[in-house]
């Protein structure tokens, strides 16, 4: 099993919609849990982190953490064409981020 | 501030020859990582670098590969006798710690 896994996708959603992308990660000891955007032909940028079990929102954005499930989840709501770009799940391990495979997303207008 | 710069942006190479990728992180950060990241992929743990700690190159795939880090500041990863499925794209990052990785705008390889 892999450390930190994702969906590839690509997932659709049209303009307006919420948009939900999904991680699950294997190691129980994982503390924080990092979402990064990533542009096509561009470098990551992070987008949020949570550290405990529940919500933490930002704008349009919400990141969830439920730690007895190992699982981590970006809601995006009003969705937009420019949110259209791949979405990086990463899980602290040793000292570096091991990162899942990306979840592309598209935003239909 | 300056971000994290990497150089070259484009480098071609032929199948055989070594090639060297400079990463300068953001002025006071103590941690520096490589991953590599091929078309569609995800990104892919090379090494990393904390402080005068001894770097983990856990996830260096050959010892064709090979990075340094001096003075605390500049990385240069190496590559020795280039393969074609070594063409990527070299990302570097620096972050002051585990909350927040800055990344560079990358090195993309390609090997004839």
């Amino acid at each position: 099993q892999k450390e930190v896994e994702q969906n590839s996708g690509p997932l659709s959603v049209p303009e307006g919609a919420i948009a939900s992308l999904n991680c699950t990660y294997s190691d129980r000891g994982s503390q924080s849990f990092f979402w990064y955007r990533q542009y096509s032909g561009k470098s990551p940028e992070l987008i949020m982190f949570i550290y405990s079990n529940g919500d933490k929102e930002d704008g349009r954005f919400t990141a969830q953490l439920n730690k007895a499930s190992q699982y981590v989840s970006l809601l995006i709501r009003d969705s937009q064409p420019s949110d259209s770009a791949t979405y990086l799940c990463a899980a602290p391990q040793g000292g570096k981020l091991i990162f899942g495979q990306g979840t592309e997303l598209s935003v239909k207008p | 501030g300056a971000g994290v710069s990497q150089s070259p942006s484009n480098k071609v190479t032929e199948k055989g020859k070594d090639v060297e990728l400079r990463c300068d992180p953001i002025s006071g950060h103590t941690a520096l990582y490589w991953y590599r990241q091929s078309l569609g992929q995800g990104l892919e743990f090379l090494i990393y670098f904390q402080g005068n700690s001894a770097p983990d190159k856990s996830g260096l795939p050959s010892d064709r590969f090979s990075a340094e880090r001096t003075g605390g500041s500049v990385s240069t990863l190496t590559i020795q006798r280039t393969q074609q499925e070594d063409s990527a794209v070299y990302l570097c990052a620096s972050s002051l710690s585990l909350s927040e990785q800055f990344f560079g705008p990358g090195t993309r390889l390609t090997v004839l």
